[in-house]
């Protein structure tokens, strides 16, 4: 089968860093991607990875073992407005361009 | 234009009603794709059209379920007989192209309630 797996939800505060995990188990593999939601908006993207190691965009990170089937989204200096649910998606099957998305994790940040 | 487009935000249907959702994708994006988001659950595929075809339309629940894209841009999805099940956040997407590379711009969805 299919899975993705994050944790439901996180709290940090103001100015910290978190990390967010993904473990992801997919019939093969074409890219991983993250995505931030705020509540009653759509997702927006943040980052792709389809090679092993860390791309790095500002505050936010993310980080890809394959062997692994296992992602991280850093974030450093965390603002209230990171306030969000992050989705981690997997995109599997050559040729199927659909996500397999996780449930999503909703991070809190405290002033 | 600039975003995805869905209309409309909010719809509250009786059970058995049918209901259309419309999207307009951004102009000159050939993938489009529907999403449903549930309380509780991850995203959800439905539907995957590249222009006006559908390779890919294997998340469908049900034959009550069915979308259309004409033109290569607008898309309706369409549900027959609605069910409480049925509740939930339909997102729609488009991408420049099909591909790994690519990722998407969601739409706000629409919210549909069926009581």
């Amino acid at each position: 089968g299919q899975n993705i797996d994050q944790p439901t939800e996180m709290t940090a505060t103001e100015g910290a860093i978190v990390q967010i995990n993904c473990t992801y188990q997919t019939s093969g593999f074409n890219g991983l991607f993250w995505y931030q939601q705020h509540a009653g908006e759509a997702p927006t993207f943040l980052s792709y990875n389809v090679l092993d190691g860390l791309e790095e965009k500002g505050r936010f990170s993310s980080f890809l073992s394959r062997s692994k089937g296992y992602s991280y989204l850093l974030l450093k200096e965390l603002q209230m407005k990171d306030s969000a649910s992050y989705l981690c998606a997997v995109r599997g099957l050559s040729g199927t361009y659909k996500y397999i998305f996780g449930t999503g994790t909703r991070l809190k940040v405290l002033a | 234009g600039a975003g995805v487009s869905q209309s409309p935000s909010n719809k509250v249907t009786e059970k058995g009603k049918d209901v259309e959702l419309r999207c307009d994708p951004i102009s000159g994006h050939t993938a489009l794709y529907w999403y449903r988001q549930s309380l509780g659950q991850g995203l959800e595929f439905l539907i995957y059209f590249q222009g006006n075809s559908a390779p890919d339309k294997s998340g469908l629940p049900s034959d009550r379920f069915s979308a259309e894209r004409t033109g290569g841009s607008v898309s309706t999805l369409t549900i027959q007989r609605t069910q409480q099940e049925d509740s939930a956040v339909y997102l729609c997407a488009s991408s420049i192209a099909a591909g790994p590379n690519y990722g998407y711009t969601f739409g706000s969805g629409t919210r549909l309630t069926v009581v």
